[in-house]
């Protein structure tokens, strides 16, 4: 079966400093990869998604960056952080484009 | 215009009450999905169903049960005897742009769900 992760699962970072968000799949190839942002108020917003390595398209511009360096791994990134970076972060993998998206477990981010 | 609207941003009931979240969606597409995704407080969400356009058959999965009506765009989401586990952030998803090739999934703003005992 196949699953998902994201680390770390909590982390708290200054103002400024980079941010590296890992998320990897199990037990599938070729997935569409995808992150998505979720702020106070609940609602998600997809910033990134992935069809394949190296093809990354952006949904909203931002602080942020994404890079799908293998097949099964999509790591989230910024060279300066913002207060309004903070949030939870899920990554989300789907077999293909008219397929369901299955979560991570999330990290929670909060900028200081 | 939100695509995806849940009017409804939290609801409390008592366990063992029947409980009907809403759903109603925009589209201009004739090829769509929608889809329910549950969150507890671990954050993680789950998914739940996933429908397509073509077929308003109503679903049932246990306590669960799911209401298409195209007529209304609403796709609405019945708990059944809710329990406390049901405790948690519900949200509904469309999937369009097929007919242009190109798919978004767009999240309604969710539903908390509080049973109590």
């Amino acid at each position: 079966s196949q699953t998902i992760h994201q680390w770390p699962a909590t982390l708290v970072q200054p103002v400024g400093s980079p941010l590296s968000l890992e998320c990897t799949v199990e037990g599938t190839s070729n997935p569409n990869l995808y992150w998505y942002r979720q702020a106070a108020g609940r609602g998600l917003q997809l910033l990134f998604y992935s069809v394949g390595i190296g093809q990354i398209s952006s949904e909203v511009p931002q602080n942020l960056s994404a890079s799908r360096p293998q097949d099964r791994q999509f790591i989230l990134s910024s060279k300066k952080l913002l207060l309004s970076d903070s949030g939870f972060y899920l990554c989300a993998w789907s077999a293909g484009t008219a397929e369901t998206q299955y979560f991570g477990p999330g990290t929670r981010l909060l900028v200081l | 215009a939100q695509k995806v609207t849940q009017a409804q941003t939290e609801i409390s009931v008592v366990e063992k009450e029947d409980v009907t979240l809403d759903c109603v969606y925009e589209t201009r597409d004739t090829t769509y999905y929608l889809f329910w995704y549950k969150q507890p407080p671990s954050g993680e969400l789950v998914f739940l169903i996933r429908r397509n356009s073509f077929d308003e058959q109503n679903e049932i999965s246990g306590r669960y049960s799911w209401n298409f009506q195209k007529s209304t765009s609403s796709f609405n989401f019945t708990i059944t005897a809710s329990q406390v586990v049901d405790s948690a952030v519900y949200f509904c998803a469309l999937s369009e742009g097929w007919d242009s090739g190109y798919s978004t999934l767009t999240f309604g703003k969710g539903t908390m769900l509080l049973v109590s005992p």
